[in-house]
């Protein structure tokens, strides 16, 4: 969904490097969240914020932390990569107004940390 | 903690023939949303089709529909007249107000039409 970016779009890293991750989004909503997916092992939470004051971690949010800018910007970043956080990461938002609770989610971001 | 299984790994469709995949979910709430997403080979995630618990009748989308079975925690997916298109990873997903709208994902059946 194009309404929904992410950069950079592949990366490649050595471990203990500091990487960001961008997310941004013109959809207007308010709940934005990250994804990791490992092969085999679908989709898995990392955290969601609801607005710029609310941050939740997620089911594997050691690693990583977040940083939600504005409405439309939410970060995350590795402080220190490590090989196992190879993985392919997604941003993802929804309508907090409307009674759907369907995700859009960005393109993805492909991460190799060597 | 709800989870979700796709018992099928992989899955295989003559094109024009029907297909359906499998997805069975726990949990405890009586409010919750179901989703089924695609991802083709170029990564991204599509919605496919979206049930709300509270609604007995089955969504459709097009070729898509699903049969929800509330009692036995069953959400299939149903694709019709399948297409070259439709090979991809299909994701079952769900969400309640508990996980903060969070999707909980299972591991995904890979669908393959052949022509």
């Amino acid at each position: 969904d194009a309404d929904v970016t992410q950069t950079p779009r592949n990366r490649i890293t050595k471990t203990g490097k500091r990487i960001m991750l961008e997310c941004s989004q013109t959809k207007g909503h308010d709940r934005m969240y990250w994804y990791r997916q490992d092969p085999g092992l679908g989709l898995r939470l990392i955290y969601y914020s609801f607005d710029v004051k609310d941050i939740n971690k997620g089911e594997i949010s050691d690693g990583y932390s977040v940083s939600r800018q504005a409405q439309a910007k939410f970060s995350l970043s590795l402080e220190s990569a490590i090989p196992n956080q190879t993985a392919l990461y997604f941003c993802a938002t929804s309508d907090n107004r409307v009674r759907e609770e369907t995700q859009y989610f960005g393109p993805g971001t492909r991460l190799l940390v060597l | 903690a709800q989870t979700v299984t796709q018992s099928q790994p992989e899955m295989s469709v003559q094109e024009a023939e029907t297909v359906t995949l499998s997805c069975t979910y726990d949990t405890s709430e009586s409010n919750y949303y179901l989703f089924w997403y695609k991802q083709p080979p170029s990564r991204q995630m599509i919605l496919v089709i979206r049930q709300e618990a509270y609604k007995q009748q089955n969504a459709t989308e097009n070729r898509f529909s699903v049969n929800f079975q509330k009692a036995a925690k069953s959400f299939s997916l149903k694709i019709s007249d399948s297409q070259l298109g439709d090979t991809a990873m299909y994701f079952c997903a769900f969400t309640s107000p508990n996980s903060g709208y969070a999707l909980n994902f299972g591991k995904g059946t890979s669908l393959l039409v052949t022509p």
